[in-house]
C-alpha cells in the first residue's frame, strides 16, 4: 500500500537558518503530494501541493520539489522565522482514491 | 470560503461510555473524513464518506462507528471509551478531485476518566 515517511520527529533551528523537512513516499502510481502545517491549538491547513506539470509550488517562503526518481517531496525555506514553529505533515493522494495518506509529522521549533 | 465546525470542543467521558462527536461543513464537499491525532503517530484515518449515506472504514475503525445522514454532516461514535484514552479527533472534507486539498475542523479533544 501507499506510505509516507517523515524521518525527523523534531527539528530545532535557530532563526535565520535554512529549513529542510524530509518527506519520502512509496506508491504504485504517481500521486499528488501535499504539505500541511498545524500551529499550536489550530487545525491543520494546506501549505502547498505538487503540480501536475513540473512547476515548483511555493507559499509563505516555503517551497517543495517533487522528485519522482527518488520519491521525495522535501519542504524547504531559505530562512526560518520564529512564526514557522509548528507541526508539519506530508501527505499523498492517488488518482481515483479518496484517501489521503499522512506521514507521522515533523515538529519544527525555531529559536531566537 | 467555507468552514468546518466540530462539537464539542472538549469531551470528557467515563470508561465504557458511548460518546458521539459531530462535524458540520458548508463547503458543499462530497467527501468527509474522521482522523485521530496522537502525538508522534500522525493522522490516522478512522472513517470516511464519499457521499451522503456512504461509509468507508479507515485503518483505525475498530471501536468506532460513523454516520453520514446529510451531505453537510458526519458524526463519529466511540462505541466504548477506553480508560486513559486521550486524543484529538479531526474532521475534514474535500472535493473528489485527486489534487484537491483537505480542509480541517478545529478538533475535539477526548479525555476518558
Amino acid at each position: 500500500g501507499d506510505s509516507v515517511t517523515q524521518t525527523e520527529g523534531l527539528v530545532t533551528l535557530t532563526e535565520g537558518l535554512p529549513v529542510m523537512l524530509n518527506c519520502t513516499y512509496q506508491s504504485t502510481y504517481s500521486p499528488f503530494l501535499f504539505w500541511y502545517v498545524q500551529h499550536l491549538n489550530e487545525a491543520p491547513k494546506l501549505l502547498l501541493k505538487s503540480f501536475t506539470d513540473n512547476k515548483r509550488p511555493e507559499h509563505q517562503g516555503f517551497h517543495a520539489t517533487l522528485h519522482k526518481s527518488s520519491s521525495s517531496f522535501h519542504l524547504q525555506k531559505s530562512s526560518a522565522q520564529l512564526s514557522d514553529s509548528a507541526l508539519y505533515y506530508c501527505a499523498l493522494r492517488n488518482t481515483g482514491n479518496y484517501k489521503y495518506v499522512f506521514g507521522a509529522g515533523t515538529r519544527l521549533k525555531v529559536i531566537a | 470560503g467555507g468552514i468546518i465546525t466540530q462539537t464539542p470542543k472538549f469531551l470528557i467521558g467515563q470508561e465504557g461510555q458511548k460518546l458521539t462527536l459531530k462535524c458540520q461543513q458548508n463547503f458543499n464537499h462530497d467527501t468527509m473524513y474522521w482522523y485521530r491525532q496522537d502525538s508522534g503517530k500522525g493522522l490516522r484515518l478512522i472513517y470516511y464518506s464519499i457521499t451522503e449515506n456512504d461509509l468507508q472504514k479507515g485503518d483505525l475503525s475498530e471501536g468506532y462507528d460513523a454516520s453520514r445522514e446529510k451531505k453537510s454532516s458526519f458524526s463519529l461514535t466511540v462505541t466504548s471509551a477506553q480508560k486513559n484514552e486521550m486524543a484529538v479527533f479531526l474532521c475534514a472534507s474535500s472535493m473528489w478531485t485527486t489534487y484537491a486539498e483537505q480542509f480541517f475542523g478545529p478538533g475535539t479533544r477526548l479525555t476518558v476518566l
